[in-house]
């Protein structure tokens, strides 16, 4: 069975400054993976995805996520921050094994002060 | 437009009772989910449905039945609540294919008193 690992449970940056949310899966075939996010009171939204190809993949809202095969892991990351981006970060994984079925990590909170 | 709803959006009720979260997504997909977040935000699927069949059915007390009227619905019933049962409940859909990502409905914060 698949596992979803996000070390990092609550992190604090002040705005400008850079973003790297570390999340780490395990499973040992093909995987897709996916980052949403949770803003205060709101439902989750896609923020990027990785399938197939280059595994350095841009999302909405300036954020990129790099897959790493070797260390089964796919980092967020965001040169600059701003109070905008506070909210809840999730990472998620779905195997080829279970074409719909979605395995997230526990999640990040993330809170920029101005 | 509201891509998938959920009603309603806050529940609160007493243990013991019976209560019913609908959903509903107006995407055209296939296959639809209900999530459960606790309190510390973990987010595990509980069931999913794809064209009105269970496909996923994880490890819930028998109290939680799915029911799925057609492929654009997928109502979450609970009997006999209990107050572990308190959380915020996920309806999310897709399309058929493998890369295709979830939708999520905004939530149903269910608080037991």
């Amino acid at each position: 069975a698949q596992s979803v690992s996000q070390h990092n449970h609550h992190v604090i940056l002040s705005e400008a400054a850079s973003l790297e949310l570390g999340c780490n899966y395990s499973y040992g075939g093909t995987v897709n993976l996916f980052w949403y996010v949770q803003y205060p009171g709101q439902h989750l939204q896609l923020l990027l995805k990785y399938f197939s190809g280059d595994p350095l993949v841009k999302g909405i809202k300036g954020f990129e996520a790099e897959f790493i095969k070797s260390k089964f892991s796919f980092n967020l990351r965001k040169p600059s921050v701003q109070w905008s981006d506070t909210a809840e970060y999730f990472c998620a994984v779905r195997s080829s094994g279970s074409a719909r079925q979605l395995t997230f990590g526990s999640g990040t909170q993330l809170t920029v002060l101005p | 437009d509201t891509a998938v709803s959920q009603t309603p959006k806050y529940l609160v009720t007493q243990m013991g009772n019976d209560k019913s979260i609908k959903c509903e997504q107006n995407l055209g997909h296939d296959t639809m989910y209900w999530y459960k977040q606790d309190s510390k935000k973990f987010l595990k699927i509980m069931f999913s449905y794809n064209n009105k069949e269970l496909i996923i059915n994880e490890t819930v007390p028998n109290r939680f039945s799915p029911k799925s009227p057609d492929k654009a619905h997928l109502n979450l019933h609970i009997n006999s609540l209990e107050l572990g049962d308190s959380a915020v409940y996920f309806c999310a859909s897709s399309q058929d294919g493998r890369n295709q990502p979830q939708h999520f409905g905004d939530g149903t914060r269910l608080s037991i008193l």
